[in-house]
Order: structure tokens, then C-alpha cells, then sequence
């Protein structure tokens, strides 16, 4: 079975400029989540769907920060337009289901490192 | 936004020995996991926990979920090389969003 894919794996841009990351799923998983990890830290959410709707938005910095997942399937995260403090690590993980207490397990891809000079 | 709070920061130790750590919360939570992450790839679940003071291993992988649900330990056995990396536990507190708390992460070094 296939992991969750994203791209690219590494992005350097200059504060202000615009940049996209991408995401694809595990298969007929529901729920799909980004997550910023910034270094030395734990991954922080900062936006979950379910199929093409939003479940949890509350720590997207709307004002830069954008996702969107159309069809339900794979996803697009914008940041516009970049600032220094946004160099992290940005995770795409899906699940199966959200609500089943005995599956919450959540499949991470390898992230796209974005460094903003 | 909140992190749990995991101890040690980074422990060095030699092949062989066994490690413990642990993470400890302000709020309950009713699941918790451990996460393992190498670098330059995403996090890999270990293990995960469903019940108060339940205890669960997972080959030379223990964890146990705290009685208070505010905690959970991890503890490795007979270590080698290959378990380095950054341990993360996290929290789930249920409701609709099944929203994952994460540790600060804990760095293990092995020395072979």
C-alpha cells in the first residue's frame, strides 16, 4: 500500500514570496491533516479535513496560510506571502476515520522542508 | 498552541541498555500515542494506548497510559543502533476533530 506523498521535498524561497506544497494520501483514507513542525519541536496542527470539508482550522494563520482539498482526495497548502518564522517542516498525514476511538492512527508523509531566507 | 511536556530532552546512551521516558500533560487525555521520527521523514507510530493504566509493548517497546490520563511512559529494552532517532508522544482528547497534541520529543543517540 502506497504512503501519503507530497512535494517537493525541499523548498528555499525569500520572505514575501508565495510557495505551495502538495499532498496525496493513503487510499480511501477520509481525513487528511497538515501539520507545521518547526525545529526541535513537536508537529502542530494546523488543518484537518474530512473528504473536502473542514474539520479544524483554529491554528491556521488565515491571514498567509490557505488549504484547500477539492475533490477530497488530494490536497494543496499555500503560504502568501512567506515570512522568516514560517522555515519549518510541513507534514501532510492522513487517517481512515475520525471518529472511531479504536483507529486514530495517523499516516505522516516525509514533509517538505521550507527554508525562508 | 499547547505541547506536551516530555522528558529527557535527549538522552546518550550505549547499545544494550535500556531507556525510559515519559510525557506529562496539564489535560486528560483518553488516547495517547508515541510516534518515532527519523531524520528527514515523517513521524511512524509505535504504539498506541485506548484505556487508563492500560500497558502495552510492541516488541522491546513498552508504553503505558498513566492512571491520571495526564501521562504515559515509554520505555525501550536491550537498545541498538537503529532505535535513534526523536521519540514524540501525543494526545487525543476525542470530540469531533481527533486532534493530536505532540510532545517536544525526546532525541535518543546510541553509541554501538
Amino acid at each position: 500500500e502506497a504512503g501519503v506523498a507530497q512535494s517537493p521535498r525541499y523548498k528555499i524561497i525569500e520572505k514575501r514570496q508565495s510557495v505551495a506544497f502538495w499532498c496525496n494520501p493513503i487510499s480511501g483514507h477520509a481525513t487528511l491533516y497538515w501539520y507545521q513542525q518547526i525545529l526541535g519541536q513537536g508537529p502542530k496542527l494546523l488543518i484537518q479535513f474530512q473528504n473536502n470539508g473542514v474539520v479544524d482550522d483554529s491554528q491556521l494563520p488565515k491571514d498567509r496560510f490557505s488549504a484547500e482539498r477539492l475533490k477530497g482526495v488530494d490536497s494543496t497548502l499555500k503560504i502568501q506571502p512567506a515570512k522568516l518564522e514560517d522555515s519549518a517542516v510541513y507534514l501532510c498525514a492522513s487517517s481512515l476515520t475520525q471518529v472511531a476511538v479504536e483507529l486514530p492512527e495517523q499516516y505522516f508523509g516525509p514533509g517538505t522542508r521550507l527554508t525562508v531566507t | 498552541g499547547q505541547q506536551l511536556n516530555q522528558s529527557p530532552q535527549s538522552m546518550f546512551i550505549q547499545e544494550g541498555e535500556d531507556v525510559s521516558m515519559n510525557c506529562t500533560s496539564s489535560s486528560i487525555f483518553n488516547t495517547w500515542l508515541w510516534y518515532k521520527q527519523d531524520p528527514g521523514e515523517g513521524p511512524v507510530l509505535l504504539i498506541a494506548l485506548y484505556k487508563a493504566g492500560e500497558l502495552t509493548s510492541n516488541g522491546r517497546l513498552t508504553a503505558q497510559f498513566g492512571i491520571t490520563r495526564k501521562d504515559s511512559f515509554l520505555n525501550i529494552s536491550a537498545s541498538i543502533p537503529s532505535d535513534v532517532g526523536i521519540y514524540f508522544c501525543a494526545g487525543r482528547s476525542g470530540g469531533a476533530t481527533n486532534k493530536l497534541i505532540f510532545g517536544t520529543g525526546t532525541l535518543l543517540a546510541v553509541q554501538p
